[in-house]
């Protein structure tokens, strides 16, 4: 089965430092995608960041970037001069690719990220 | 271009009711998928609908339920409400299926909670 762990349940950062949000996942795959989402206290989940395996760039939105290592299975995400905006719970994500129509996401636990001003 | 829609915003019901709930995708955006949200089980996949069809089922007993309209837009009914029922319900949508790296786009959630 397909899983996806986040080993932090909180993290804190002071304002304009960087912090890194580790996941680990488990597939058999060897092309597939990755998400990070965001949910502040408004609720809404939004996407951060998406990273194809097959690519080897990492990808980067703004102060977001991924650390992938595809053969660890490791997808960390990076956030660089945190603001206080970016408070919220962060949720990595998979699809599960053992369904036909893979339309399900597969999230973890979430990594409630405080950024302290 | 609107983002999805959820309504109502907050929900309170009684054991035994039942409560149905509605989104409205993004527009294009022809699947719709449900997820649950609480503090102890985190997000858990309901359903997801396809160009009116359900495509994909989570692991959640016949009381829940749902459906999509022809312009896409979806519901979803709970029927005999129980305690445990009370949690975020989230609805998003998506060009493609997150397989094919289509994202989900989800909306503000209905918070319901179950006396």
């Amino acid at each position: 089965a397909q899983t996806v762990t986040q080993s932090q349940p909180e993290m804190s950062v002071q304002e304009a430092e960087t912090v890194t949000l580790s996941c680990t996942y488990d597939t058999s795959e060897s092309n597939y995608y990755l998400f990070w989402y965001k949910q502040p206290p408004s609720r809404q989940m939004i996407l951060v960041i998406r990273q194809e395996a097959y690519k080897q760039q990492n990808a980067t939105e703004n102060r977001f970037s991924v650390n992938f290592q595809k053969a660890a299975k490791s997808f960390s995400l990076k956030i660089s001069d945190s603001q206080l905006g970016d408070t919220a719970m962060y949720f990595c994500a998979f699809p599960n690719y053992e369904e036909t129509s893979g339309s399900r996401l597969t999230f973890g636990e979430g990594t409630q990220l405080t950024v302290n001003p | 271009k609107a983002g999805v829609t959820q309504t109502p915003r907050y929900l309170i019901k009684t054991r035994g009711q039942q409560v149905t709930l509605s989104c409205s995708p993004i527009s294009g955006h022809r699947s719709v998928s449900w997820y649950q949200q609480t503090p102890g089980q985190g997000l858990q996949f309901l359903f997801e609908y396809f160009s009116e069809t359900q495509r994909n089922k989570g692991n959640f007993p016949g009381r829940f339920s749902g459906r999509q309209f022809s312009n896409s837009r979806s519901e979803m009914n709970v029927s005999t409400l129980e305690l445990g029922d009370s949690a975020l319900y989230l609805c998003a949508s998506s060009l493609n299926w997150p397989r094919w790296g289509s994202p989900l786009h989800f909306g503000n959630g209905t918070r319901l909670t179950v006396t």
